[in-house]
């Protein structure tokens, strides 16, 4: 079975400080695994993903987040943060086969406010 | 990159009556498509999965005469809730698998469709 924790419902950083957003997954199988932002009353726009391949991945608006198995983890990291950087932050898990392929587990969501 | 629209965005409804969203993939053909729902600060919560041309998979919970789901073709699928009442007041959300993405199941997001019964 697969499931996603997200540590920490909501994180806050000032303009310009590391954003570090946490999130481990469990699997029964390799996983994809992915980061989506949401806006305020919108649908979700993809971050970054990893399937297989290199480990640190790099994403969109400077987002990456690297893939470490031996942690179970996927967390997601900016250098520095930027006032459009505030939204809802999902990280989800899939199974990499054909019967269950697209079927997202998501986690609860981190609320990330950045203060000016 | 894949575009998924939803319509209406935002719908407002009396109680006993039913509402119709509809999830397109615009340029990109679909093969599955998954229906989410979503509370105010909280996560998704998968409703059903409907492949073209076959009846959806509803998941655990999720009353399917309640949420009609039909998947006519291979841009369009539809999400009915039937007979609304405020508690089905939510976010509704669809996504599509398809494409080139499919192989990594990566999934495309429509806008979603906020529904309020009154």
């Amino acid at each position: 079975a697969q499931s996603v924790t997200q540590l920490g419902s909501h994180v806050s950083v000032s303009e310009g400080a590391l954003v570090l957003l946490r999130c481990n997954y469990s699997s029964s199988v390799p996983p994809y695994l992915f980061w989506y932002v949401q806006y305020p009353n919108q649908g979700l726009q993809l971050l970054l993903k990893y399937t297989t391949g290199a480990t640190l991945v790099k994403g969109i608006n400077g987002f990456e987040a690297e893939f470490k198995k031996s942690e179970t983890s996927f967390h997601l990291t900016k250098p520095s943060a930027h006032m459009s950087d505030a939204a809802e932050y999902f990280c989800a898990v899939s199974e990499n086969r054909g019967s269950t392929l697209g079927r997202l587990y998501f986690g609860r969501g981190t609320q990330l406010t950045v203060w000016p | 990159g894949a575009v998924v629209s939803q319509h209406p965005s935002w719908v407002i409804c009396k109680s006993g009556t039913s509402v119709k969203i509809e999830c397109r993939s615009l340029d990109f053909q679909a093969t599955t498509m998954f229906w989410y729902r979503q509370f105010p600060k909280q996560s998704l919560m998968l409703m059903a999965t409907s492949n073209e041309g076959s009846k959806a998979t509803y998941e655990q919970g999720v009353e399917k005469d309640k949420f009609l789901i039909n998947h006519a073709s291979l841009t369009l699928s539809t999400l009915t809730v039937t007979s609304a009442h405020p508690e089905d007041s939510s976010f509704y959300i669809c996504s599509a698998l398809g494409g080139g993405a499919s192989v990594t199941g990566e999934l495309f997001f429509g806008e979603g469709s906020r529904l309020t019964v009154l």
